[in-house]
């Protein structure tokens, strides 16, 4: 079946510091592939996605390469902010479907 | 900005009583979804939703489950008899297309 595979948390980071949320994952041809981010007290908010191979997702800073080859999808920033501080959850739809499949979710806290 | 609406924000209710929560998705959006968030777990895909009927459903929605967009605007999850274990967060999904879903705030439903 589909599934994705996240980083465990909490990641704890300096303000400035590089953040790097691990991501991969399982599903028959071609998923399209999307990070959404949970802030305290909200609902799931799409942060970015990527519908085919080598596609790079970008928001707000963050960004996120589809790979095929290695089935992967990490999210990346170069220089996180204290208001970056959430939870990240990985997600894919599978080809003919609708349904998102999400990852565990990654907590990261960002110190000033 | 259009919003995905849950009330209410929190349920509590007794072991085998119905539940029903409520979810208003955006306006021109054709497709709805439902999904759960046990406490520390994945946020898990329960049923989506198009053209008055069910397009797609998770193992997890079964014949205790049901859903409804009895007039142009709400969708709902009933659950008839609730057990200790449907205590989850439950989201409320909407899209216009196969790619996009908008979150609602969720719905914390604790079976007492």
């Amino acid at each position: 079946g589909n599934s994705v595979t996240q980083m465990e948390g909490p990641v704890t980071l300096s303000e400035e510091a590089f953040l790097t949320i691990n991501c991969t994952y399982t599903a028959t041809g071609y998923p399209s592939l999307f990070w959404y981010v949970q802030y305290p007290g909200e609902g799931l908010q799409l942060l970015l996605k990527a519908t085919k191979a080598d596609d790079k997702g970008s928001n707000k800073g963050f960004e996120a390469t589809y790979r095929k080859e290695t089935t992967s999808f990490h999210l990346e920033k170069g220089s996180v902010q204290v208001s970056d501080s959430a939870v990240y959850f990985c997600a894919l739809i599978a080809e003919g479907r609708r349904a998102l499949t999400f990852g565990s979710g990654t907590r990261l806290q960002v110190q000033p | 900005e259009p919003e995905v609406t849950q009330t209410p924000s929190h349920q509590v209710t007794q072991m085998g009583q119905e539940v029903i929560l409520r979810c208003v998705p955006i306006s021109n959006h054709l497709y709805f979804y439902w999904y759960r968030q046990i406490l520390g777990q994945k946020v898990e895909f329960l049923v989506s939703f198009y053209n008055n009927e069910i397009s797609e459903k998770s193992e997890i929605f079964d014949d205790q489950f049901s859903v409804e967009r009895p007039d142009g605007s709400n969708f709902t999850l009933k659950i008839r008899s609730t057990k200790l274990e449907d205590s989850a967060m439950y989201f409320c999904a909407s899209s216009w297309d196969r790619d996009i879903q908008y979150f609602g705030a969720g719905t914390r439903l604790s079976v007492l």
